[in-house]
């Protein structure tokens, strides 16, 4: 059974910085293509981050340059640096597995870890 | 990026209705656009993926249809438990998208 734990998230002041986990198993995180992804309170989802298997990652243009998304292969882990927090990064943020194409959908979701920028 | 326009954004339906979902991108995406079920205080959940393709488990009143910039996801007898927010999402772009969500609520 795939199962996906994110942790890290709490409450933060803005321009401040956290870091999220997402712990893996059944699932190879080196070898799936792994995002981020973050609804804020009542509205959508909004997709943020990817690495792939190569490791090759991509950022949504509302984060690239403050956010990083990495992996710790020995750990199974994903993790998401977030730099210089916005009061509009608040969000729950889940991490999520996709297929690779043709495919190409997000298959295994955490459950979230909810993260709130406030002064 | 690739805009995902979806419409409505809510409505109002019985039990045993059949309901349309539209979502439009702003540039081809070929069939590279799936469509998933979200549940208050639950993460999402695919229902459709390559535009037309069922994910294996999910019931067959379902349906998806489309291709290019225009897609519709289709409910053709409205159960309980289908009264959820739904949202489309772009996977052919590296930068993926979602469109705004369609919330599904009871009459």
């Amino acid at each position: 059974e795939v199962q996906l734990v994110e942790s890290g998230g709490g409450l933060i002041q803005p321009g401040g910085s956290l870091r999220l986990s997402c712990a893996a198993s059944g699932l190879t995180v080196s070898s799936n293509y792994m995002s981020w992804v973050r609804q804020a309170p009542g509205k959508g989802l909004e997709w943020v981050s990817v690495i792939y298997s190569l490791g090759t990652t991509y950022y949504a243009d509302s984060v690239k340059g403050r956010f990083t998304i990495s992996r710790d292969n020995s750990k199974n882990t994903l993790y998401l640096q977030m730099n210089t927090l916005r009061a509009e990064d608040t969000a729950v943020y889940y991490c999520a597995s996709e297929l690779p194409p043709p495919r190409a959908f997000f298959h295994y979701w955490g459950q979230g870890t909810l993260v709130t920028v406030s002064s | 990026d690739i805009q995902m326009t979806q419409s409505p954004s809510s409505l109002s339906a019985s039990v045993g209705d059949r309901v349309t979902i539209t979502c439009r991108a702003s540039q081809n995406v070929n069939n590279y656009l799936n469509w998933y079920q979200q549940k208050p205080g639950k993460a999402p959940k695919v229902l459709i993926y390559a535009a037309s393709s069922l994910q294996s488990g999910v019931p067959s009143r379902f349906s998806g249809s489309g291709s290019g910039t225009d897609f519709t996801l289709t409910i053709s007898s409205l159960q309980p438990e289908d009264f959820a927010t739904y949202y489309c999402q772009q996977s052919y772009s590296t930068l993926r998208t979602f469109g705004g969500g369609t919330k599904v609520e009871i009459k």
